[in-house]
């Protein structure tokens, strides 16, 4: 079974820092693209995210561009995101969501990231 | 940015009626476009995929169809575990962008 799980959310300051994990198991993680795609209290989907199987393409949301890094480690099956400069408007559930044909699937069940003062 | 546009916001019906989500996207997408179902408290789940294919273990009740701007998940046959938003997605152009989400409630 194919499995996501999220970990690193938590409660930060504004302009303060965060680092997101994702253990993926269940599938050949080395070889399929990953994504980070976040969702607003009470909003909808917003995608920030993608590294391709080999890390030679990434690709980040304008909203996150210069303060967000995504990053993988195939020897861990473990996907990360390094969040910068943090802002009240980054405050959502984070997903993990593995690329299967171009498309989201599946998704992990999400970490919740809060900035605020 | 391609911007894609959900109607109805919400859809209040009944168990058993037949329900028809509208996506319009701001230019051509081709078939490069997505649907995926959210329950509160849960991660989105791929329902159905370049447009018209269901993805595994969707139940036959669900299906998609249109190209170009104009797409459309149509559920023959609401069933109660079908109340949900609804997301549509387009992969045709970075960024990957979504709809804004249709709430299907129960009426």
């Amino acid at each position: 079974e194919v499995q996501l799980v999220e970990s690193g959310g938590g409660l930060v300051q504004p302009g303060g820092s965060l680092r997101l994990s994702c253990a993926a198991s269940g599938f050949t993680f080395r070889t399929y693209s990953m994504n980070w795609v976040r969702q607003a209290p009470g909003k909808g989907l917003e995608w920030v995210s993608y590294i391709s199987s080999s890390s030679d393409d990434l690709y980040y949301a304008d909203s996150v561009k210069g303060r967000f890094t995504i990053s993988r480690d195939s020897a861990k099956n473990s996907l990360y995101l390094q969040m910068n400069s943090l802002r009240v408007e980054d405050t959502a559930v984070y997903y993990c969501v593995r690329e299967r044909g171009a498309w989201f699937d599946p998704w992990g069940q999400g970490t919740l990231v809060t900035v605020s003062s | 940015e391609i911007v894609l546009t959900q109607s109805p916001a919400t859809l209040s019906l009944s168990p058993g009626e037949r329900a028809t989500l509208s996506c319009r996207a701001s230019q051509s997408v081709s078939s490069h476009l997505a649907w995926y179902q959210q329950k509160p408290g849960q991660a989105p789940r791929l329902f159905i995929y370049d447009a018209s294919n269901r993805a595994t273990g969707i139940p036959a009740r669900f299906s998609g169809s249109g190209s170009g701007t104009d797409f459309t998940l149509t559920i023959s046959s609401l069933e109660p575990e079908d109340f949900a938003v609804y997301y549509c997605q387009q992969r045709s152009r970075w960024p990957k962008t979504f709809g804004q989400g249709t709430k299907v409630e129960i009426k």
